[in-house]
């Protein structure tokens, strides 16, 4: 079985403050990470993915994420928060082997303040 | 490129009631996922089709059921509605079933009164 936990409901950030939301994965084999966001009233958005390769994986937005496989963590993470960047985030893992099943956090809803 | 759309985008059913809704992805692609989102379980994986057959189910009731055409259109059924059925149902494509990325729909907001 995999697993997601996104252990922060609500993270709040000022405007120009590095941001960080955590997620710790669990999976049977290689994982595949992903980052989606969703804003209000709308469907989720891709941000970035981990699939091989480096472990420092940039995405859309300004937005980078570093896989570590020894804290099975995935966080994501922005060097200057944005108000715009207020959103909910989800975290989601799939097995290498388990095409097309994604499974996701609860997520977490981050707001940036002006 | 067209993004995945979804209709309708809002739906008020009453308990008892069936309901279809269906998801259009972006064209050249052959995978169709459904997700179920709700405030209390988060976003749930229902099933996903890829050249009309479904090829995973997540853990649904049989009154949750779907089908992709060969245009790759899909649609998701719910029989006997529930008032927990209440939820945003998400579509998302991708453009086999071993694709990385999914792309998400807006979703349909269905309401079960």
């Amino acid at each position: 079985a995999q697993s997601v936990a996104q252990p922060e409901d609500q993270v709040n950030v000022a405007e120009g403050n590095p941001l960080t939301v955590k997620c710790t994965y669990s999976v049977s084999g290689n994982p595949y990470l992903f980052w989606y966001v969703q804003y209000p009233n709308r469907g989720l958005q891709f941000l970035l993915k981990y699939i091989t390769g480096d472990n420092l994986v940039k995405g859309s937005y300004g937005f980078e994420a570093e896989f570590n496989k020894s804290q099975t963590s995935f966080h994501l993470k922005k060097p200057s928060a944005l108000v715009s960047d207020s959103a909910l985030y989800f975290c989601a893992v799939r097995a290498n082997t388990n095409a097309g099943k994604s499974t996701f956090g609860d997520g977490t809803t981050l707001t940036v303040k002006p | 490129k067209a993004g995945v759309t979804q209709t309708p985008r809002y739906l008020i059913k009453t308990r008892g009631q069936q309901v279809t809704l269906s998801c259009s992805p972006i064209s050249g692609h052959r995978s169709v996922s459904w997700y179920q989102q709700t405030p209390g379980q988060g976003l749930q994986f229902l099933f996903e089709y890829f050249s009309e057959t479904q090829r995973n189910k997540g853990n649904f009731p049989g009154r949750f059921s779907g089908r992709q055409f060969s245009n790759s259109r899909s649609e998701m059924n719910v029989s006997t509605l529930e008032l927990g059925d209440s939820a945003l149902y998400l579509c998302a494509s991708s453009t086999t079933i071993t694709s990385y990325e999914q792309y998400f729909g807006p979703g349909t907001r269905l309401t079960v009164t």
